[in-house]
């Protein structure tokens, strides 16, 4: 089974703190992505990434930078987290011939 | 732009009762697929059926098919005798192939919180 991993479920962090956020898939997968969920407004890509060192913003970017230097490996940087960052975090990934996204079990990040 | 558009943030349907969950798009592409993918309150999110641009047949799952008209950009869920199970939450996501080969973009709509009554 393709497993999608997020390193931390719940975090909590202070205003200004740099977070790191980790996503590491085992199936080989060019495409991965992260993204938001708040109520009402759904998930909401951050950024995503279709190869090494390769990244594209999302809808969202702005206060969020991504770091891909393993294919298995993506992840999402706060660089000084605020409050309104406060949100379920998800990642994903996908390969091209495959019509189906696997998702981590979300990181639950709050700033106070 | 909202390139994924889910108007209805929440139904209530009687079980066993069919069920019909909206979803618009707005794309320029001619090759992109969307997906349906199931939320229920532990989280997870369960692939549920995928209908690809080209494809000349609407998808179906078990329960679940997917209402394919592509002149109208819309790709309706349509869920038949509901079950207790179903209530959860439910989002509609398109992928978008970029130019450079193998990259793709996925969006979500808002989703549509559906509760099945008995």
């Amino acid at each position: 089974d393709v497993k999608v991993t997020q390193s931390s479920r719940y975090l909590v962090k202070r205003t200004g703190e740099k977070v790191f956020l980790e996503c590491v898939q085992d199936m080989d997968h060019e495409n991965m992505f992260w993204y938001r969920q708040d109520p009402g407004l759904g998930l909401r890509l951050i950024y995503f990434s279709y190869d090494v060192k390769m990244k594209e913003k999302g809808d969202i970017p702005e206060g969020y930078s991504v770091s891909r230097e393993k294919k298995e490996r993506f992840s999402l940087i706060l660089e000084s987290a605020s409050t309104n960052q406060t949100s379920m975090y998800l990642c994903a990934s996908r390969s091209g011939g495959i019509n189906t996204i696997y998702f981590g079990e979300g990181s639950w990040l709050t700033v106070v | 732009a909202q390139k994924i558009t889910q108007t209805q943030p929440g139904m209530f349907v009687q079980e066993k009762e069919a069920v019909t969950l909206d979803c618009t798009y707005d794309t320029s592409d001619p090759s992109y697929g969307l997906f349906w993918y199931k939320q229920p309150s532990s989280g997870e999110m369960i692939f549920l059926i995928y209908q690809g641009s080209y494809d000349q047949q609407n998808a179906t799952e078990g329960r679940y098919s997917l209402n394919f008209q592509k002149a109208r950009k819309s790709a309706n869920l349509v869920i038949s005798a509901s079950q207790l199970g179903d209530s959860a939450m439910y989002f509609c996501a398109m992928r978008e192939d970029l130019i450079i080969q193998g990259a793709q973009k996925l969006v979500f709509g808002q989703g549509t919180r559906l509760t099945i009554n008995p």
